[in-house]
């Protein structure tokens, strides 16, 4: 089966551009969450979905970070105005449900901002 | 802060050997502690987890040993082999909650 997709695998864009990232969970998993990855760093928290709704946005940096995800399904996390430190791998996750401990980890989007 | 400290940043082990890796947290209220293997390019994968009233687990040649006192948990890698070289991070996860707090990860070496 498949696993998490996410697309583009690379993007590179300039500063003060917006960008979208988007992430296909597998399929039947209730569960979304965004993390990043900055170089030689630990995953870092940004947002968690349980079906539609956001119920954790703790994670998201500022107010340019903003996700959505539809019909329980594809997310899409957008960054406006992107600034050089927003430079990283974005990584998207998905689960079973609430209840489910492991998180299935798509290969990431590397985004690089010049 | 750095909820979660794990060391060390890099580790060389030679074929066959243990490797070990070590994690410490602070807080009490975490309920889940995984381990995930990254290899370049790739997302993490869950490699092994352990819950804080469980004092070892063991899966093949992996084995997370928990100190629940001490706030510490630790990774051994046993008869270790190239294809082990990659990237682990531990983790937590508070109790009632869902994201996972990850420490900074350990590359991982293993010489032929």
């Amino acid at each position: 089966g498949a696993g998490v997709s996410q697309s583009p695998s690379n993007k590179v864009t300039e500063k003060g551009k917006d960008v979208e990232l988007r992430c296909d969970p597998i399929s039947g998993h209730t569960a979304l969450y965004w993390y990043r990855q900055s170089l030689g760093q630990g995953l870092e928290f940004l947002i968690y979905f349980q079906g539609n709704s956001a119920p954790d946005k703790s994670g998201l940096p500022s107010d340019r970070f903003s996700a959505e995800r539809t019909g329980g399904s594809v997310s899409t996390l957008t960054i406006q105005r992107t600034q050089q430190e927003d430079s990283a791998v974005y990584l998207c996750a998905s689960s079973f449900g609430r209840n489910t401990n492991e998180q299935f980890f798509g290969p990431g989007t590397r985004l690089t901002v010049l | 802060q750095q909820q979660v400290k794990q060391s060390p940043q890099s580790l060389i082990v030679q074929k066959g050997g243990i490797s070990i890796i070590n994690c410490a947290y602070e807080n009490t209220a975490f309920d889940y502690f995984p381990w995930y293997q990254q290899f370049p390019g790739k997302g993490p994968a869950l490699l092994i987890a352990i819950r804080p009233d469980v004092s070892e687990k063991k899966e093949g040649r992996f084995t997370i040993s928990f100190n629940k006192s001490a706030k510490q948990f630790s990774l051994h890698i046993m008869d270790s082999q190239p294809g082990d070289s990659a990237t682990y991070f531990c983790a937590a996860r508070f109790q009632g909650a869902q994201k996972l707090v990850f420490g900074q990860g350990t590359r991982l070496t293993i010489n032929p």
